[in-house]
């Protein structure tokens, strides 16, 4: 079974550019969310999407988006970048539920996508 | 807001058990994960407790108590492979709060 991936892998960018990260989930898995991970603030939640729609939202400014796509995979998207958005972006699968509350529902976390931004 | 708290780093030796502590003040509560992290590679699951008490999975054991808000990680016979960050996550509904993860050095 395959894990979840994302692409790419490394990527460098400089201040005011525009980024496009991509997950592809377990397969299976409906909801995917995405986590930024910085040495001083550890892993922050971005948002979360289940059956294409955004279900819930951390506190990140509007240059943040996000989308799902019919077969489950994801995509975020950083538009202006700043040095401050250089991070390990982690995206998240797990089966999920419509009504939201999934048990013991485990995120499996793929490998990131590390960003530079200069 | 949510709070979660976990010790920065800790060292141990190679063979002792180490207790790691995570306290956690959350608006909601739908159960706590652990995950492990080593460096450079993405977290993976270790446990999960939504009731109170101690869950046991080999070397690892985790133990909650949803009054005080408290859960702790439990690794024995330590080995130098596990040297990581440990990573506790409260989840509310679709939500997941991590704390700032624990270094975990262990030492021969």
């Amino acid at each position: 079974k395959a894990g979840v991936t994302q692409t790419p892998r490394y990527l460098i960018k400089t201040r005011g550019q525009q980024v496009t990260l991509s997950c592809s989930p377990i397969s299976g898995h409906r909801s995917v969310s995405w986590y930024q991970q910085t040495p001083g603030q550890g892993l922050q939640f971005l948002f979360e999407y289940f059956s294409e729609t955004q279900r819930n939202k951390g506190n990140f400014p509007g240059r943040f988006s996000g989308r799902q796509f019919s077969n489950s995979r994801s995509e975020m998207n950083v538009s202006t970048l700043e040095l401050g958005d250089s991070a390990l972006y982690l995206c998240a699968s797990s089966p999920g539920t419509e009504g939201g509350y999934s048990g013991a529902n485990v995120l499996t976390f793929g490998a990131g996508s590390r960003l530079t931004v200069l | 807001g949510q709070n979660i708290d976990q010790p920065t780093e800790m060292t141990a030796t190679e063979g002792a058990i180490v207790q790691i502590n995570c306290t956690y003040q959350t608006s909601g509560f739908n159960g706590l994960f652990w995950y492990q992290q080593h460096a450079g590679e993405a977290p993976t699951f270790l446990s999960y407790n939504v009731l109170d008490g101690l869950e046991e999975k080999g070397r690892f054991s985790s133990f909650l108590s949803r009054s005080k808000g408290y859960s702790y990680l439990l690794l024995k016979e330590l080995q130098m492979k596990d040297s990581a960050s440990y990573l506790c996550a409260v989840r509310n509904f679709n939500k997941f709060y991590f704390g700032s993860g624990t270094k975990l050095n262990v030492k021969p």
